[in-house]
């Protein structure tokens, strides 16, 4: 079993509608959690940054964590056609010199 | 431009040959990290340097492949002999000193195809 399982499936959503994705991981040991955005041939930019469990919003983002499910999840309101890329979830451990293990990302295209 | 800046974008080689890459981090980021990427998956660890200092490698990173940072900024990432196995984009990160656990910010990576 993968530290991170993330389903890869291609995502497509109209224009405005809410996005919605999510990890599961194994690792009691993660406490930090990240959103990466990654437009196709570029590196991944952080989006959402978090640690422990709880909410975080950022504008039309929202990143929540619930450690006791392990279960990590990214909300996208309003999405628009500039939001069509691959997210990925990223996690780490407190002290592990901050290696970050990912998931294998979902592609989202958001069709106007 | 002040992010993470990587060299060459792309790299095409013929399997036998060595490449090197080029690693600029975030300016006074002491922490610098090389991850690889292939097609559908996301970035696996490769290695990690704090300042000058090599402190983790990864088993994926076999005896053909050397990573350095002489002076505690850029890095350099070497394949010997490369095989049509390693064709990735290699990514490399940086973060900042202050806090161990501060996120890391990627450069646009290197391409690299083995023909």
């Amino acid at each position: 079993q993968k530290e991170v399982e993330q389903d890869p499936g291609p995502l497509s959503v109209p224009e405005g509608a809410i996005v919605s994705l999510n990890c599961t991981y194994s690792n009691s040991a993660f406490q930090y959690f990240m959103w990466y955005r990654q437009y196709s041939r570029k590196g991944p930019e952080l989006l959402m940054y978090t640690y422990s469990s709880g909410n975080k919003e950022d504008g039309r983002f929202t990143a929540q964590v619930d450690k006791s499910s392990k279960y990590i999840s990214l909300f996208i309101r309003d999405s628009q056609p500039s939001d069509s890329a691959t997210y990925l979830c990223a996690m780490s451990a407190m002290g592990g010199n901050n290696r970050l293990a990912f998931g294998k990302g979902n592609q989202v295209v958001v069709i106007p | 431009d002040t992010g993470v800046s990587q060299n060459p974008r792309h790299k095409i080689t013929k399997r036998g040959q060595n490449v090197t890459f080029r690693c600029d981090p975030i300016s006074e980021h002491n922490r610098l990290y090389w991850y690889r990427q292939t097609l559908g998956q996301g970035p696996e660890f490769l290695t990690y340097f704090q300042n000058e200092a090599q402190l983790e490698k990864s088993r994926l990173l076999s005896d053909r492949f050397s990573a350095e940072r002489p002076k505690g900024s850029f890095s350099t990432l070497e394949i010997q002999r490369t095989e049509q196995g390693d064709s990735a984009m290699y990514l490399c990160a940086s973060s900042a000193r202050t806090d161990p656990n501060s996120p890391l910010h990627f450069g646009n990576g290197t391409r690299l195809t083995v023909t």
